[in-house]
């Protein structure tokens, strides 16, 4: 069955720094993958869309990568703020078949300033 | 504020009772989801809804009923609930299903607490 797998110890990083999350996915090839910015007791907000031929998204300070062959993508921030202290989601589509997402448990993050 | 609202935020309620789950978007999409987010544990899917058809019901217990009267609104009707169904639930909509693509645009959510 499809698995996908979010680094479930909190990642703590300092202000400025890079934070980088993982996203591995197992038992299927997803078109795309999403990610999601999750703060505690809200729901999750969209951030960046990629699509499997892309390699490299960018938004702002953010930045995704897909890689087909590792089945994994990463996420960073770059010149991290204690604003982005949050779980960060992805999300591939579950079964290519319309736009049902599967999601991974997510990885908080904690930028101490 | 996503555009998509749901009410109560909160809510408690006994095993036996009945009680309901609202959820409206406001922003023109045909598709709408139900989602439960339990303590520790990734978001599962439990209903999508596609121009008002519903395309999954990811083996939820029949003690969830959902409903989609139109496009904008969509319900979780609960009964007979057990402790362990105490979660948030979250709605979401999106522009549409069968492109595949459409980000979701998620509510706040109903916390859920079964005595």
């Amino acid at each position: 069955s499809q698995k996908i797998e979010q680094n479930s110890e909190a990642l703590n990083i300092q202000e400025g720094k890079t934070a980088t999350l993982t996203c591995n996915y197992t038992n299927y090839s997803p078109a795309y993958l999403q990610w999601y910015r999750q703060d505690p007791g809200r729901g999750p907000v969209f951030l960046l869309l990629i699509r499997e031929n892309e390699k490299e998204k960018r938004k702002e300070r953010l930045k995704v990568t897909f890689d087909t062959t590792l089945k994994q993508s990463l996420f960073h921030i770059t010149a991290s703020q204690p604003a982005d202290s949050a779980t960060y989601l992805c999300a591939p589509p579950n079964n290519n078949a319309g736009n049902m997402l599967t999601f991974g448990g997510g990885t908080r993050l904690m930028v101490k300033p | 504020e996503t555009g998509v609202t749901q009410t109560p935020r909160h809510l408690v309620m006994g095993m036996t009772n009945k009680k309901s789950l609202k959820c409206e978007q406001h922003l023109g999409h045909n598709a709408m989801y139900w989602y439960k987010q339990s303590a520790k544990k990734p978001l599962e899917l439990m209903f999508v809804y596609s121009l008002e058809e519903r395309v999954e019901n990811n083996s939820v217990p029949s003690r969830f009923s959902p409903e989609c009267p139109n496009s904008s609104h969509l319900f979780l009707h609960l009964h007979t609930l057990q402790p362990e169904d105490s979660a948030l639930y979250l709605c979401a909509s999106s522009q549409e299903f069968d492109s595949g693509t459409g980000e979701l645009f998620f509510g706040e959510g109903s916390r859920l607490t079964v005595l």
